[in-house]
C-alpha cells in the first residue's frame, strides 16, 4: 500500500515570496490533515478536511495561508506571502475517517526555509 | 484546554539501558485518546500506540511498554534494553473523541532520545 506522498521535499524561498505544497493521501482516506512543525516543537494542526470540505481551520493563518482539496483527494497548501516565521516542516497526514479511533498516516513532510 | 507536556527535552543512554519517556496530559473531556509517535531523522512520523481513556490496561509490545494512569494524567513510555535504532524524537499526543474537530492531534514538544553504542 502506497503511503502519503508529499512534494517538494525541500523548498527555500525569500520572505514575501509565494510557495505551494502538494499532498496525495492514501487511496480511500476521507480525512486529510496539514500540520506545521517548527524546529524543536511538536506538529500543530493547520487544517483538517473531510472529503473536500473543511472540518477545522481554526489555527490556519488565513491572511497568508490557504488550502484546498478539490475532488476530495489531493490537497495543496499555499503560503502567500511567506514570512521568516513560516520556516518549518509541513506534514500531511490522512486517515480513513476523522476520528481518533483510526490511525493517522503521515507523509515525509516538506521542509520550508524562508530567508 | 487540551495540553500535552513532555518535560524531558533530551535523554541520552547507552545501549541496553532501559529508558522511560514521560508524558502528562490535560483535558476536560471524559473520552479521549492518547498516542505515541516516533520521528526518526528521516522526518516521517511513525505510529506506535493508541490508547483510549477507558482502557487503563498497560500494554507491552516487544521491548516497548506503556503505562497509562488516569489518576496522574500520565501516559509514560518505556523502552527496555534500548538499541541504537531507537534513537529518534518521540512525541506523545492527545485527541478528543467528541466535538467537531475529532481526530485533531495535540502533540507535546517531543523527547529526543539518543542511544549510544
Amino acid at each position: 500500500e502506497a503511503g502519503v506522498a508529499q512534494s517538494p521535499r525541500y523548498k527555500i524561498i525569500e520572505k514575501r515570496q509565494s510557495v505551494a505544497f502538494w499532498c496525495n493521501p492514501i487511496s480511500g482516506h476521507a480525512t486529510l490533515y496539514w500540520y506545521q512543525q517548527i524546529l524543536g516543537q511538536g506538529p500543530k494542526l493547520l487544517i483538517q478536511f473531510q472529503n473536500n470540505g473543511v472540518v477545522d481551520d481554526s489555527q490556519l493563518p488565513k491572511d497568508r495561508f490557504s488550502a484546498e482539496r478539490l475532488k476530495g483527494v489531493d490537497s495543496t497548501l499555499k503560503i502567500q506571502p511567506a514570512k521568516l516565521e513560516d520556516s518549518a516542516v509541513y506534514l500531511c497526514a490522512s486517515s480513513l475517517e476523522g476520528t481518533p479511533r483510526v490511525e493517522q498516516f503521515f507523509g515525509p513532510g516538506t521542509r520550508l526555509t524562508v530567508l | 484546554a487540551q495540553k500535552v507536556t513532555q518535560a524531558q527535552t533530551e535523554i541520552s543512554v547507552v545501549e541496553k539501558e532501559d529508558v522511560t519517556l514521560d508524558c502528562v496530559y490535560e483535558t476536560r473531556d471524559t473520552t479521549y485518546y492518547l498516542f505515541w509517535y516516533k520521528q526518526p531523522p528521516s522526518g516521517e512520523l511513525v505510529f506506535l500506540i493508541r490508547r483510549n481513556s477507558f482502557d487503563e490496561q498497560n500494554e507491552i509490545s516487544g521491548r516497548y511498554s506503556w503505562n497509562f494512569q488516569k489518576s496522574t494524567s500520565s501516559f509514560n513510555f518505556t523502552i527496555t534494553a534500548s538499541q541504537v535504532v531507537d534513537s529518534a524524537v518521540y512525541f506523545c499526543a492527545l485527541s478528543e473523541a467528541e466535538g467537531g474537530s475529532q481526530g485533531n492531534l495535540i502533540f507535546g514538544k517531543g523527547t529526543k532520545l539518543s542511544v549510544k553504542p
